[in-house]
């Protein structure tokens, strides 16, 4: 198993460019989520999932799109990016079973604004 | 709301010290998890531990121990006799409605390990 892969790993973008953000895993889990971690600010949660064709906003959504067309990928897109959204992005994704304690988390991308 | 409050910011110690890492919460759910991640410098988010709400016995794991109070809010994490190997960020983090995909964070504490 791959686990969760997120692409890319590094992107800087000039204001006002759009681009999407990869998450998949390979552990048929039904729960996805996005986080993004700021210098001194923990992580926060963007986005999230509970299955296909399910989504919902978390605390700091503004900016931020997202679709569940499969129960593999999350993607997470920036319609018109700013240089608040400079930030190292997190994918993670737990299944339905709350006797797997963890969410699993991708590598990370770290996002550029300029 | 939920909240998640980690107090320290930074804590320096040398080697073999034992160090403990706080964390208080806030929610109005009865059924909950909290969590601890670890953090190294290169970056990845590595489990730790999860406590529900109903179980409040402490836990140990090799060097590591959790002590889990509902009375004062806290679940705080401590590493016995430290190694460089523990430098990180760790993150203390709370679930909502016992859900395992919707988590609040807090801050993080930058624990540093000195030989």
């Amino acid at each position: 198993n791959a686990g969760v892969t997120q692409t890319p790993k590094f992107q800087v973008l000039k204001t006002g460019q759009s681009m999407t953000l990869q998450c998949a895993q390979d552990m048929n889990h039904e729960y996805m989520s996005w986080y993004r971690q700021d210098p001194g600010m923990g992580l926060r949660l963007i986005h999230y999932s509970v299955g296909a064709g399910i989504t919902d906003q978390g605390e700091v959504p503004n900016g931020y799109n997202v679709s569940r067309s499969t129960t593999e990928d999350f993607p997470l897109r920036l319609l018109s990016a700013a240089p608040s959204q400079t930030s190292v992005y997190f994918c993670a994704s737990s299944p339905t079973s709350l006797l797997v304690p963890e969410q699993y988390f991708g590598p990370g991308t770290r996002l550029t604004v300029t | 709301a939920q909240k998640v409050t980690q107090a320290q910011t930074e804590i320096s110690v040398v080697e073999k010290e034992d160090v403990t890492l706080d964390c208080v919460y806030e929610t109005r759910d009865t059924t909950y998890y909290l969590f601890w991640y670890k953090q190294p410098p290169s970056g990845e988010l590595v489990f730790l531990i999860r406590r529900n709400s109903f179980d409040e016995q402490n836990e140990i794991s090799g060097r590591y121990s959790w002590n889990f109070q509902k009375s004062t809010s806290s679940f705080n994490f401590t590493i016995t006799a430290s190694q460089v190997v523990d430098s990180a960020v760790y993150f203390c983090a709370l679930s909502e409605g016992g859900s395992n995909y919707k988590l609040t964070f807090g801050k993080g504490t930058l624990l540093t390990v000195n030989p």
